[in-house]
C-alpha cells in the first residue's frame, strides 16, 4: 500500500488550460511538498505546505489536513510547464513520495 | 550560491566495481539527504543526516550501500560491490536549519549505469 497516491498519472493539456493534480495520503503529516522534475531530470521544490494555500505565479497549492488531500493547480498552462510533478509528505521523520504525475502541455 | 553540487554527473561501471558518489550541500544547510530514483520505484529516500550525523538509514537497500558525512560540506554514497539493479539516478539534497519538514534543495543528480 502506498502512503501517497497521486492522480492522474499522466495528463495532456492544451496551452492555456487550467490544470489540477491531486495528492492523497494516508499518514499523519507535518508537511507536504510539491516537487517538479524537468525533462532533463533536475528536481525543484515548488511548495512546502502544512495548512491552507500557497501561490507562486501561476501555481497554486492547497491542502486539506482533515481530508488528507492536496491539490496543485496551474493556471494558464504553458508548454514549459511540461514536467513530472511529485507529491511528497513528511511524517514521523520520514518522507513518503507519490509516483508522480507526468504533465504534457501542447502548444 | 552554487546550489547543491554532485559528482560525477554520469557514471558507467561494471558489475562488482566500487562506486562512490559525492555531494556538496549548500553552505549553512544542516541536513543532507540521499535519494534514488528509478522508473520502477520512483523517488526513494535512502538516508539522511542532521548535523553530519546519520538519522535514518532505513531506506538503504542493503549492506552494499554505505553513506558518510565527515563534515558539514561533504558527503559520499558508496556502493560496493555494485550490481546492475543499482542503476538509477541518485540525488542529493540539503535543507537549511528550521522545521524538520522544510523545503529541500536538490542537486542535479548522478546517473549511474552498472553493466
Amino acid at each position: 500500500k502506498n502512503e501517497v497516491e497521486q492522480s492522474p498519472q499522466n495528463l495532456t493539456a492544451q496551452e492555456g488550460e487550467f490544470i489540477t493534480i491531486n495528492c492523497s495520503y494516508s499518514v499523519g503529516i507535518s508537511a507536504l511538498h510539491w516537487l517538479q522534475q524537468h525533462p532533463g531530470g533536475g528536481i525543484v521544490s515548488l511548495f512546502m505546505l502544512s495548512s491552507g494555500k500557497k501561490k507562486h505565479g501561476r501555481l497554486i497549492a492547497t491542502i486539506n489536513i482533515q481530508e488528507k488531500h492536496s491539490s496543485l493547480h496551474i493556471t494558464a498552462s504553458h508548454p514549459r510547464d511540461s514536467a513530472v510533478y511529485i507529491c511528497a509528505v513528511y511524517a514521523g521523520n520520514q518522507f513518503y513520495f507519490g509516483t508522480g504525475t507526468s504533465l504534457t502541455v501542447i502548444p | 550560491d552554487a546550489g547543491v553540487i554532485q559528482s560525477p554527473r554520469h557514471e558507467v561501471t561494471e558489475m562488482g566495481q566500487e562506486v562512490t558518489l559525492r555531494c556538496k550541500p549548500i553552505s549553512g544547510h544542516n541536513s543532507l539527504f540521499w535519494y534514488r530514483q528509478t522508473m520502477m520505484r520512483g523517488l526513494e529516500l535512502l538516508i539522511y543526516f542532521n548535523n553530519n550525523v546519520p538519522i535514518d538509514d532505513s531506506g538503504m537497500p542493503e549492506d552494499r550501500f554505505s553513506a558518510k558525512m565527515p563534515n558539514a560540506s561533504f558527503s559520499t554514497l558508496k556502493i560496493q560491490p555494485s550490481e546492475p539493479r543499482d542503476s538509477a539516478v541518485y540525488f542529493c539534497a540539503s535543507r537549511p536549519k528550521g522545521l524538520a519538514g522544510n523545503e529541500q534543495f536538490f542537486g542535479p543528480g548522478t546517473r549511474l549505469t552498472v553493466l
